[in-house]
């Protein structure tokens, strides 16, 4: 089954840091264009970061500079370590996994940060 | 940024009943354009990719048309199950973004 799950969400103070992982399977990584997606409580869809397939990288504004993606192709995971957090980077992070024409086609669960004192 | 735009916001409707939602994006985006369906407390599903293509498993009631900047997606007969939010979004580049969610409630 193609399916990505999500963990290393959490509570943490702002300022803080945290990694985020993204395990997949039924499909492999590091051929495939991934990205994270988040979602603050109550709102929409937010794109954040994609890695492509040559591991060319790209940011949102809100948060180029502090969060970084990578991946590791002998886990077949993809990575969201993010620093210097603050109260509006709270949401539900969601891995996806970019398919036809840059669609997300497959969504894990989602895993949800809460940035607070 | 190209900036999606959302249309209605919300609306009442009922079992059986046509609904159709539009986008617009803030540029020309050929048919870079993708719809999203999503539940309370659930990840969004894919609908629609490439503006028209209907992706696997999703059923037939479901369409999407449009091209450039202006963009549509009908459900041609309401079904319980679809009383959701649905969202719009670019991949014409980087950064991609949504339109801000209609909300499809019951009537």
């Amino acid at each position: 089954e193609v399916q990505v799950v999500e963990s290393g969400g959490g509570l943490v103070q702002p300022g803080g840091s945290l990694r985020l992982t993204c395990a997949a399977s039924g499909f492999i990584v590091s051929s495939s264009y991934m990205s994270w997606v988040r979602q603050a409580p109550g709102k929409g869809l937010e794109w954040v970061s994609i890695i492509y397939s040559g591991g060319s990288t790209y940011y949102a504004d809100s948060v180029k500079g502090r969060f970084t993606i990578s991946r590791d192709n002998s886990k077949n995971t993809l990575y969201l370590q993010m620093n210097s957090l603050r109260a509006e980077d709270t949401a539900v992070y969601y891995c996806a996994r970019n398919g036809v024409g840059d669609s997300f086609d497959i969504w894990g669960q989602g895993t949800t940060v809460t940035v607070s004192p | 940024d190209i900036q999606m735009t959302q249309s209605p916001s919300s609306l009442s409707a009922a079992v059986g009943d046509r609904v159709t939602i539009t986008c617009r994006a803030s540029q020309s985006i050929s048919t870079s354009l993708n719809w999203y369906q999503q539940k309370p407390g659930i990840a969004p599903k894919l609908l629609i990719y490439a503006a028209s293509s209907l992706q696997s498993g999703v059923p037939s009631r479901f369409s999407g048309s449009g091209s450039g900047t202006d963009f549509t997606l009908t459900i041609s007969s309401l079904q319980p199950e679809d009383f959701a939010t649905y969202y719009c979004q670019q991949s014409y580049n980087v950064p991609y973004t949504f339109g801000q969610g209609t909300k499809v409630k019951i009537k």
